[in-house]
């Protein structure tokens, strides 16, 4: 176990709706990043929080947006939902500071888009 | 884009046999890699890494090869055990912040 955790694990949404998506970070860890992973797909880069800052963004659209609070803890929020956001949603937390930013994985979300 | 593939996306041994799992990446600039394993249901569990300035780097029973000249990583796990069947993903950063990762390649062990 990492000790990062998620919530909640499992959603079912219509199109169009919106929704939030929780992370608490590894103890000891400021940087939290989400990543989407499509079934039998890695997981792709959505974006990062430092400092309460996003910090690099991949390729996703604006309706993809997150916060961090001053615990780290994060959210992942995601406006006009469609059905190819069906996918499981994990967070990474790391250690901003040190040379080496290995990620650490939480157990993820599973959103379903009906 | 980016690019980071994997040779095999099935594999299976034979339990006790030693695996090797490749992975080859596009982009030279990179310069730390990690080696995760994905069990079904969860999330990506870390195994590994290695920094561009080393070539080969060992663990419990695993050990991470990088060949910068033909941008190749591989990961070798000893004496395969049912335990280690899962999708393995090798994934690089070259800001240290953002990872890309392959599609995985699916590790099965035959008792």
């Amino acid at each position: 176990e990492t000790g990062v955790t998620q919530s909640p694990t499992h959603l079912i949404k219509t199109r169009g709706q919106q929704v939030t998506l929780r992370c608490s970070s590894q103890s000891g860890h400021n940087t939290v990043s989400w990543y989407q992973q499509a079934l039998g797909q890695g997981p792709q880069f959505i974006f990062q929080y430092y400092r309460e800052e996003e910090n690099g963004r991949g390729n996703f659209p604006p309706r993809f947006s997150g916060l961090q609070f001053p615990n780290y803890s994060s959210e992942l929020n995601v406006n006009a939902l469609e059905l190819d956001d069906s996918a499981l949603y994990l967070c990474a937390s790391s250690l901003e500071g040190l040379e080496v930013k290995t990620q650490y994985f939480g157990p993820g979300t599973r959103l379903l888009v009906l | 884009g980016e690019s980071v593939g994997l040779h095999l996306p099935t594999l299976s041994v034979q339990e006790g046999d030693n695996s090797i799992i490749n992975c080859a990446y596009s982009n030279s600039a990179s310069d730390y890699f990690i080696w995760y394993k994905q069990e079904s249901g969860k999330g990506p569990q870390f195994i590994i890494d290695i920094r561009s300035n080393m070539d080969k780097r060992q663990g419990q029973r695993v050990t991470v090869l990088l060949n910068k000249t033909v941008k190749h990583l591989s990961l070798q796990i000893a004496a395969t055990q049912p335990g280690d069947s899962a999708v393995y993903f090798c994934a690089e950063s070259r800001t240290g912040n953002q990872f890309y990762f392959g599609t995985g390649t699916s590790l099965t062990v035959i008792p």
